[in-house]
């Protein structure tokens, strides 16, 4: 069964510095992988997308990712945090298997950006 | 076009009462879904309709959740007897087709907050 995993519920940087927000993920096919964004009191908006393409995958705002099958890993980075940027970023992969419906949402990583 | 459309935004009922919240997927969607969002919680899955029926409803805490969809567009989530439990924001999101491949992705509504008090 498909699952993921983002190591920490709660980054914060520096308005200007590099963001990581890490996931992994474990999953029996060739998973698509994507990243979601939630601001304040409104739904989730897709980042990117990965779909066994290119392995570096560029959305929306800066930032990319990059699937790294041999660490299982699909990190969302971006070169420089802006304020706007403060959110809440769930990872999620698609299950092939038919369980809820498809997608598997990480537990989410609250990003906080200081000035 | 029009995005996903959740009512009301927010939602205060006394423990014991039933709700409905509605979602209005966007034109064409078939498949839809349901998540829950508790405070410092990731999403939990309720439910999935393709179309008008509900492959899977694996997702739903409890018999005192149900959900229906009609004409494969307007889902309405019920939650009868409502427990201070069931606090959270409850949201609702549309594909094109089922999420096989990331061809896709999905569009949310901004959520219905629910508050029993």
């Amino acid at each position: 069964a498909q699952s993921v995993t983002q190591l920490d519920s709660h980054v914060s940087v520096s308005e200007g510095t590099p963001v990581l927000l890490r996931c992994n993920y474990s999953s029996s096919y060739s998973p698509s992988l994507f990243w979601y964004v939630q601001h304040p009191n409104k739904g989730l908006q897709l980042l990117l997308k990965y779909t066994s393409a290119a392995t570096l995958v560029k959305g929306i705002n800066g930032f990319e990712a990059e699937f790294k099958k041999s660490e299982t890993s699909f990190h969302l980075t971006k070169p420089s945090a802006h304020m706007s940027d403060a959110a809440e970023y769930f990872c999620v992969v698609s299950d092939y298997g038919g369980s809820q419906g498809n997608l598997i949402f990480g537990k989410g990583t609250k990003l906080s950006v200081k000035p | 076009g029009a995005g996903v459309s959740q009512s009301p935004s927010n939602k205060v009922t006394e423990k014991g009462k039933d709700v409905e919240l509605r979602c209005d997927p966007i034109s064409g969607h078939t498949a839809l879904y349901w998540y829950r969002q508790s405070l410092g919680q990731g999403l939990e899955f309720l439910i999935y309709f393709q179309g008008n029926s509900a492959p899977d409803k694996s997702g739903l805490p409890s018999d005192r959740f149900s959900a229906e969809r009609t004409g494969g567009s307007v889902s309405t989530l019920t939650i009868q007897r409502t427990q201070q439990e069931d606090s959270a924001v409850y949201l609702c999101a549309s594909s094109l087709e089922r999420v096989i491949g990331g061809n896709s992705p999905l569009h949310f509504g901004n959520g219905t907050r629910l508050t029993v008090t």
